[in-house]
């Protein structure tokens, strides 16, 4: 069974600039998380889906961070514009419905570095 | 909302020492309770879970967890360090109906040769 796929993997960019992650879910899991992961720090959520329909974005930076997954399938994080803080790794989830215990499974990441 | 918190962000041991590394949680409710681990470069990767069947978890890589609803811990343990488990340590709780997750801040495993 594939796993959670993220791409790109690194990203280097200058402040003010964009960039975007995808992420592909394990298939058929309806629950996909984003989580930044600052350096030295634990995942924090950054938002939540339900298939479609975004279950928690409280902690989005809303100004500058944008999520979608139009189709229910795979998803994508934006940022724009960037910055210096906003250097992280960005991991991707998924579990199979959102039922309380079910194991999350995680992509390997999409390290971002803000210069 | 849950809490998370894992004492000591560093922890080193001796090649096959005990592991012991330190989570206790805030819950009212009996928790969904998780370890994970993350290598270097790469995600968080499930080391064992605990979903109110046994007390005692046991996971990969000889590791195991002991709930303990009285103390609210989920201490992780393991009999004999091997190099090999050099990597950073993150508990998580589940909880409500949308399993939403709560990461502790993590603790870095370091094994000394």
């Amino acid at each position: 069974e594939a796993g959670v796929a993220q791409s790109p993997r690194y990203k280097i960019i200058e402040k003010r600039q964009s960039v975007a992650f995808w992420c592909n879910p394990i298939s058929g899991h309806a629950t996909l998380y984003w989580y930044q992961q600052i350096l030295g720090q634990g995942p924090k959520l950054l938002i939540q889906f339900q298939n479609n329909g975004v279950v928690d974005d409280s902690q989005l930076p809303k100004d500058r961070f944008s999520a979608e997954r139009l189709k229910g399938v795979d998803s994508t994080l934006k940022i724009q514009p960037a910055k210096l803080e906003d250097s992280a790794v960005y991991l991707c989830a998924s579990s199979l419905d959102p039922l309380s215990g079910n194991t999350i499974y995680f992509g390997e990441g999409s390290w971002l570095t803000v210069v | 909302a849950q809490s998370v918190t894992q004492l000591g962000s560093h922890v080193s041991v001796s090649e096959g020492a005990l592991v012991l590394l330190r989570c206790n949680y805030s819950s009212s409710v009996p928790p969904y309770l998780f370890w994970y681990v993350q290598y270097p470069n790469q995600g968080l990767q499930l080391l064992l879970k605990y979903t109110s069947a046994a007390t005692l978890v046991k996971g990969i890589n000889g590791f195991e967890a002991e709930f303990k609803k009285s103390e609210t811990s989920f201490h992780l343990t393991k009999p004999s360090a091997h190099m090999s488990d050099a990597a950073e340590y993150f508990c998580a709780v589940s909880e409500g109906s949308f399993n939403k997750f709560y990461f502790g801040s993590g603790t870095k495993l370091n094994v000394k040769p």
